[in-house]
């Protein structure tokens, strides 16, 4: 069975720095891309970018470069999503997804999603 | 990136009803398309992929069609577990996009 499973709700405050993680089972980690996908209080699904294991190769959303880091573990089948430095829009759920493509060369559907790390930016 | 519109923004229907939610792709998707339902509190969960293959376990009054950019979800005949937010999602670029999302209620 295909699993991913983030790590726990975070509680934040601006400026601070954050990774959360999203580890993969089930399945041959390293041939398919990992996604994260933000979603904002009480709104749709944002696309913020992809890794793909193997090589670590990343991709981001024009409206996401900068201002995240996205990187990988493939030694211990986990993915990462990283802020340096917080803001209170960051506030969201954040999900991670596998692509179900296998291979690098293209993207397919998100077949398998993580249970979201919530996490919460206040003073 | 590749923008994508869906209508209605918000569905009112009843149990029994036929309803179809329609996305349309600013460009040339192929039929590099998918559509995913969530759940208040829920992770969206993938049900057609490729436009129009439904994915093993999503019932089958659950259909995708079309290509290129304008692509259809069709609900045969609505159950009370089918009220949900859908969205629609591009994947024929690296930069995916997904849908604003229609709401589903009753």
């Amino acid at each position: 069975e295909v699993r991913l499973v983030q790590s726990g709700a975070e509680v934040k405050k601006p400026g601070e720095s954050l990774k959360i993680s999203c580890e993969g089972s089930g399945y041959t980690f390293t041939n398919f891309w990992v996604a994260w996908v933000r979603q904002m209080p009480g709104k749709g699904l944002e696309w913020m970018g992809i890794v793909y294991p193997d090589d670590s190769d990343t991709r981001y959303s024009p409206s996401f470069q900068g201002q995240i880091t996205i990187s990988v573990d493939k030694s211990i089948n986990t993915a990462y999503l990283e802020w340096s430095g917080l803001k209170a829009s960051d506030t969201a759920i954040y999900y991670c997804a596998r692509s179900d493509f296998w291979g690098s060369y293209r993207l397919g559907a998100l077949d398998n999603w993580g249970q979201g790390t919530m996490v919460t930016v206040s003073s | 990136d590749i923008r994508m519109t869906q209508s209605p923004s918000t569905l009112s229907a009843s149990a029994g009803d036929r309803v179809t939610i329609t996305c349309r792709a600013s460009q040339n998707v192929n039929n590099n398309l998918a559509w995913y339902q969530q759940k208040s509190g829920r992770a969206p969960r993938l049900l057609v992929h490729k436009a129009s293959s439904l994915k093993p376990g999503v019932p089958s009054r659950f259909s995708g069609s079309g290509s290129g950019t304008e692509f259809t979800l069709t609900i045969s005949s609505l159950q009370p577990d089918d009220f949900a937010t859908y969205y629609c999602q591009q994947y024929n670029s690296f930069s995916a996009t997904f849908g604003q999302g229609t709401k589903l209620e009753i």
